[in-house]
Order: structure tokens, then C-alpha cells, then sequence
């Protein structure tokens, strides 16, 4: 099946230390995304990449990084920067070659909660 | 800085009952806005709406935009249990960024 899979499905941490979330697509996609949810908000983008070995900052970047080494996969490392690093996090993709059309199809989510 | 802004927050309804959520949305080169259905996870797709005023339908629920206003509804009606989710909207840029509103919990009772 063609998707969008994430790991692990809970991740808890204890503070000041690093974890590492999986994010793997399957689709061909070239953009992928990471986003933020807390309770009663909406997403907010942390990161971004279009092609492989770039990626951009979102609007809430600050205690995170990425790598995209390889077109399928995009994980998401939370460092002991983070301060308030409890949220359920999506990830996304999206085909360029779609245009102007932005769906961007989203996996399963992790929920971190830090200890 | 681009904002989208959903209401309600929440809603309860029983079932049969139609609802309009709402979304309007300040988008610098604003594309297209597009709304989600998010259960207990990943957000799925349910439209994406580009042109003013023409509707968008799919079952029971139907969308439109309105460039004027900045604004777009997403209408439910005959509501069922499984209707129960959050209600996503979000503006697309030139871009091709999504800012996400706050999202709508609407709640539907048997």
C-alpha cells in the first residue's frame, strides 16, 4: 500500500534528551513536511523540504532539526532545546508535480510526552 | 504573516442536524484553501477550493469559497455519529505553504 508511516506511534522522554521521530514515504513524493499539533490548535509547520538534501525552517523550528538524505524519508530529531516539546507531531508529503495543488497527505502522527 | 482563523471552536449537534463551519483567512498571494477532516489522526483530505463562488460536493458535505469576503464555509448536512472530528482549514501561499486555522471539534450526538 502506498502511504505515509510514522514512528513510533507514542514516544515518551524524559528531559534533556534528544529523540528521534521516523517519518517514511512510499508515495514518490518530493515535498515533506513536519508539523506540531497542540491541544486546541491547529498545525504549525517546523520544517520543510522540497528536494532531497534541503530543507527549510518553518515558523517554529527552534529546538528541532532534520535531515533528508534519502527522497523517502524525513526524520524529525526534538533536542533537549526544545522547552515545551509534549504534542502530537504529523507528518506530510506532497507531489511537485501536482502544480498548483497543495495536498499534502499526512501519516498517522507520533504523541511525545516528556517526563 | 499569513493567518486562517476557524469558528466555531466547537459545536454539539444531534444527528440529522446540518452545520456550517467556518474559515477566513488573510494568505499573502493567497493560491487555494483547502479543508481537512482529522479524526483520531492523520488529517484527511476533503477539498480544495480555488475559484470563488463555484461549490464544491462530496456525499453530504459541501464547501465554498468566497475571495471577497476571504472566507470559506464547509457545510454538513444530515450529520452522522462518524461526522464527529475536527474540522481543518488551511491557506495555501504562492509558495505552496499551508497555514492552518485552529480547527472546529464538532461533536454529533445520536
Amino acid at each position: 500500500d502506498g502511504g505515509i508511516t510514522q514512528s513510533p506511534k507514542y514516544l515518551f522522554r524524559k528531559e534533556g534528551q534528544n529523540v528521534t521521530l521516523s517519518c517514511e514515504q512510499n508515495l514518490n513524493h518530493d515535498a515533506m513536511y513536519w508539523y506540531r499539533q497542540d491541544p486546541g490548535q491547529g498545525l504549525r509547520l517546523i520544517y520543510y523540504s522540497q528536494i532531497v538534501n534541503d530543507f527549510q525552517k518553518g515558523d517554529i523550528a527552534e529546538g528541532y532539526s532534520v535531515s533528508r538524505e534519502k527522497k523517502e524519508s524525513f526524520p524529525l530529531t526534538v533536542t533537549s532545546a526544545q522547552k515545551n516539546p509534549t504534542a502530537f507531531y504529523l507528518c506530510a508529503s506532497r507531489s511537485i508535480d501536482r502544480g498548483n495543488r497543495n495536498e499534502q497527505f499526512f501519516g498517522p502522527g507520533t504523541r511525545l510526552t516528556v517526563l | 504573516e499569513d493567518k486562517v482563523v476557524q469558528s466555531p471552536l466547537s459545536l454539539v449537534v444531534h444527528e440529522g442536524d446540518t452545520v456550517t463551519l467556518n474559515c477566513s483567512y488573510e494568505v499573502t498571494n493567497f493560491r487555494s484553501l483547502l479543508w481537512y477532516k482529522q479524526e483520531k489522526k492523520a488529517p484527511t483530505f476533503l477539498f480544495m477550493l480555488t475559484s470563488s463562488g463555484i461549490e464544491k460536493k462530496s456525499g453530504r458535505l459541501s464547501s465554498i469559497l468566497d475571495k471577497k469576503e476571504l472566507s470559506s464555509i464547509l457545510n454538513i448536512t444530515a450529520t452522522q455519529t462518524g461526522d464527529s472530528a475536527i474540522y481543518l482549514c488551511a491557506g495555501n501561499n504562492a509558495g505552496n505553504m499551508l497555514t492552518f486555522g485552529g480547527g472546529t471539534r464538532l461533536m454529533v450526538k445520536p
